[in-house]
């Protein structure tokens, strides 16, 4: 199965700050990746995905290869990204997702 | 434009008892997936269907069963709750691109 891992289970940062949200993958092939954020009491919906090279409320995610990873970053961070994310491969497939990093913006 | 919902978003049973937690998607997809989510254990895949008939076993599928008879609707079915069933349990359904579209989720409580 594809695996992806998330080694951060909280990452808390000020208001303003950069934000970085790691994500490593470990499959070979041609990696798809996607980044997923679960707003307090919302559903779980995408955020990006890395195909499409764009920034989502501020957002962006540049794969690397020679590293394998996926990490989602953010320049300044903002009180509303307070949320759960998760990094995770094509869902086409049995996929496994990463075990989510809660990020926590403080004012 | 809802595309996958779930049957409940609160349930609470007893142990012992069969509960079905039941899912819906509109989007005429061929797969669907049942998670449960845990703090701190992220999303684990309980279920998956390729097809109607069709299923899979995920990572933890002791202690559950699934239905799919239509291709619109995937059943998750706790054959003897238990009390370390008590989780929120996610439906999602991926288009061809691979993005998965979720269900709002059930929270299920055990006593």
């Amino acid at each position: 199965a594809q695996r992806v891992t998330q080694p951060e289970k909280l990452l808390s940062v000020f208001k303003g700050a950069p934000v970085e949200l790691k994500c490593n993958y470990s499959y070979s092939g041609s990696p798809e990746l996607f980044w997923y954020v679960q707003y307090s009491r919302q559903r779980l919906q995408l955020l990006l995905r890395h195909i499409s090279r764009e920034s989502i409320k501020g957002f962006t995610a540049d794969l690397n290869k020679g590293e394998t990873s996926f990490h989602l970053k953010k320049p300044f961070a903002q009180e509303e990204d307070s949320a759960m994310y998760y990094c995770a491969p094509p869902g086409n497939t049995p996929l496994v997702f990463g075990k989510g990093t809660r990020l926590s913006v403080i004012a | 434009d809802v595309k996958v919902t779930q049957s409940s978003r609160y349930l609470v049973k007893r142990t012992g008892e069969k509960v079905f937690l039941e899912c819906v998607q509109d989007m005429d997809h061929e797969n669907m997936f049942w998670y449960r989510q845990d703090p701190g254990l992220g999303l684990r895949l309980i279920y998956f269907s390729y097809d109607v008939k069709m299923k899979e076993k995920g990572d933890i599928p002791e202690g559950y069963s699934v239905s799919r008879e239509k291709k619109e609707r995937f059943s998750l079915i706790l054959e003897s709750a238990s009390t370390n069933q008590t989780s929120m349990y996610l439906c999602a359904s991926p288009s061809s691109s691979g993005e998965q579209y979720f269900g709002p989720g059930t929270r299920l409580t055990v006593t």
